[in-house]
This record gives structure tokens, sequence and C-alpha cells, in this order.
């Protein structure tokens, strides 16, 4: 059974730093593309990042470019999302989701979902 | 950046009632799209991609068909558990855009 459980969102001020991970379980870790989607509160899905299963290509936002950083570790099973520069629009849940199909191509629609972990931005 | 969006942003139908949503993209992206359904305080779920290829365990009354700038989700005969929010998203490169969501309901 496919499980990936986020954790590491919190309270944080702006201009701080949050680092995401997701725990990934059930399938073959490394052969899958990786994003991360967010959720404000209340409102749609927003695409913020993602990573090919080696972890040599990532891709991101225009929203988050320069201030988000996605990686991996295939040996640990977990992808993390290390946030800087927070600032207050960032607040949201943040997904980590699994690329539908393995392979060498980063496969940006999702067949598995976590839970998500809530990042508050404020002072 | 290639845009979506969807219409109408809500709808109330009746049970067994024949639903459709539609998505366009602001550029062709041949059959890259996805439709999700995200249920009140739940995680979203893949319906369909490829435009129109069910996703496996998705009842057959949902359906989806389009290809290059316009798309569609139908549900054939609505039920009670369809109550939801359904959002569009493309996938033929990176940003994987999603559209702003069509909340249904039953009236």
């Amino acid at each position: 059974e496919v499980q990936l459980l986020e954790s590491g969102g919190g309270l944080v001020q702006p201009g701080g730093s949050l680092r995401l991970s997701c725990a990934a379980s059930g399938f073959t870790f490394s052969s899958y593309a990786m994003s991360w989607v967010r959720q404000a509160p209340g409102k749609g899905l927003e695409w913020v990042s993602a990573i090919s299963g080696s972890g040599g290509s990532t891709y991101y936002a225009d929203s988050v470019k320069g201030r988000f950083t996605i990686s991996r570790d295939n040996s640990k099973n977990t992808l993390y999302l290390q946030m800087n520069s927070l600032r207050a629009e960032d607040t949201a849940v943040y997904y980590c989701a699994k690329g539908r199909k393995s392979g060498w191509y980063v496969e940006i629609y999702f067949d598995y979902w976590g839970q998500g972990t809530l990042v508050t931005v404020s002072s | 950046d290639i845009q979506m969006t969807q219409s109408p942003s809500s709808l109330s139908a009746s049970v067994g009632d024949r639903v459709t949503i539609t998505c366009r993209a602001s550029q062709g992206i041949s059959n890259y799209l996805a439709w999700y359904q995200q249920k009140p305080g739940k995680v979203p779920k893949l319906l369909i991609y490829a435009a129109s290829t069910l996703q496996s365990g998705v009842p057959s009354r949902f359906s989806g068909s389009g290809s290059g700038t316009d798309f569609t989700l139908t549900i054939s005969s609505l039920q009670p558990e369809d109550v939801a929010t359904y959002y569009c998203q493309k996938y033929n490169s990176a940003p994987g855009t999603f559209g702003p969501g069509t909340k249904v309901d039953i009236k």
C-alpha cells in the first residue's frame, strides 16, 4: 500500500525558513517523480515543485522560484521541501504527491497524495 | 505560462442528473489533462488522466473528453457521494497548473 506522510509544518514568522519532509513507502520511490502541491485555506490547488526520480531534474512554480528547494534522498525514501524567505501568502496545507507513471519523465499528475502538513506564516 | 479556467465555478444539481464541467487551456496541451475530485476535508483524488482515461477504481459514471484547449468532465448520473470540488490540471510540461475548481453540490 502506497503511503506518503508529510511532516515539518508549523508556525513561522515572515522571512523565516522551514523544511518539510515526506516519508514514502509501498512503492519503488526512486522510480517515480514526486511533487509538492499546496492549498491555501479555503482556496484551490497550486502546484509548487517537482523532482525526477533520480533527483537530477527539478521544476518550480514562479511563485516560489529562488526561495524553495525540492530534493530527495532515495536511500531514505524521503522527499523534502526547503522553504526560505517565507511570506504570508505561502500559508497553506502542503501535500506531497506521487507521479502516476514511473520512468525518466517527470510526471506532474498524481495518483497518490499525502494527508498534508499545514504551514502558517504569521508574525 | 498556460492558464487554466473552469466553468461553472459552482453548480447545484439533483441526484440522477447529468453534470458537465468545462476546463479550458489558454494554449493547446494535446490530451495532457487530468481531473481530480476533492471532497470536503479530504485529499484530492485522481479521476481521469490523458483527458479521457479513467483511473483504476473510479466509477464509470465519470468520463472525460477533449483535446487541445477544451475539455469536459461528465458525471452521467450524479450521486450524493459526488459532492466535491473538481479540479482540472495540465501536465504537458511544468508548471502543472490547476484550474480554479468547480464546486458541485446536491439540489
